[in-house]
């Protein structure tokens, strides 16, 4: 079976252009979460998906970024007038339908973004 | 409020020593915790992971943690490194109820020949 998959995996933008971020989700998984990884640094927390709803959109870093859930699986993450400051791997993890914390996250070897 | 704390970013071994990478947490209500490993230029995988079951919980790779709550540790070891074992490593606490988990901000395990 697949597991999540990120689209484009390496992403080379120049500043102040937009660029969107694709997730597969592994099937039938309902949580979603985006993550963005700066050289060095652990996990930043961007949003999290239940089904097509984010109730948890706390960790979006400004308004320039955005993510949208469609048929409960394929997430879109778009950051518009991109920054040099932006430039980070973006991770994309699933897992099941969650019962309270207990369901492991599987991620996707995410998109290297890099902002010139 | 549910917190991570993994001391030490980097950890140095030589190849067949012990590893021991630590993480403390806390929690106000039982957590559940997960220990990750992320290969360079890959994601996150999960190598083992804590739900209230047998305190001492092994993982893939021949990893193990223990729960000890009077500690509120969840401290990774594998007896004997291997070099293929270099990587970063990542503990997490997610509480009941809580749909995010918090990461840690990972250790890089090195290992020498």
């Amino acid at each position: 079976g697949a597991g999540v998959s990120q689209s484009p995996s390496n992403k080379v933008t120049e500043k102040g252009k937009d660029v969107e971020l694709r997730c597969d989700p592994i099937s039938g998984h309902t949580a979603l979460y985006w993550y963005r990884q700066s050289l060095g640094q652990g996990l930043e927390f961007l949003i999290y998906f239940q089904g097509n709803s984010a109730p948890d959109k706390s960790g979006l870093p400004s308004d320039r970024f955005s993510a949208e859930r469609t048929g409960g699986s394929v997430s879109t993450l778009t950051i518009q007038r991109t920054q040099q400051e932006d430039s980070a791997v973006y991770l994309c993890a699933s897992s099941p339908r969650d019962l309270g914390g207990n369901q492991p996250q599987h991620f996707g070897d995410g998109t290297r973004l890099s902002i010139l | 409020a549910q917190s991570v704390t993994q001391l030490g970013s980097h950890v140095s071994v030589s190849e067949g020593a012990l590893v021991l990478l630590r993480c403390n947490y806390s929690s106000s209500v039982p957590p559940y915790l997960f220990w990750y490993v992320q290969y360079p230029n890959q994601g996150l995988q999960l190598l083992l992971k804590y739900t209230s079951a047998a305190t001492l919980v092994k993982g893939i790779n021949g990893f193990e943690a223990e729960f000890k709550k009077s500690e509120t540790s969840f401290h990774l070891t594998k007896p004997s490194a291997h070099m293929s074992d270099a990587a970063e490593y990542f503990c997490a606490v997610s509480e009941g109820g809580s749909y995010i988990p918090t990461f840690g901000r990972g250790t890089s395990l090195i290992v020498h020949p």
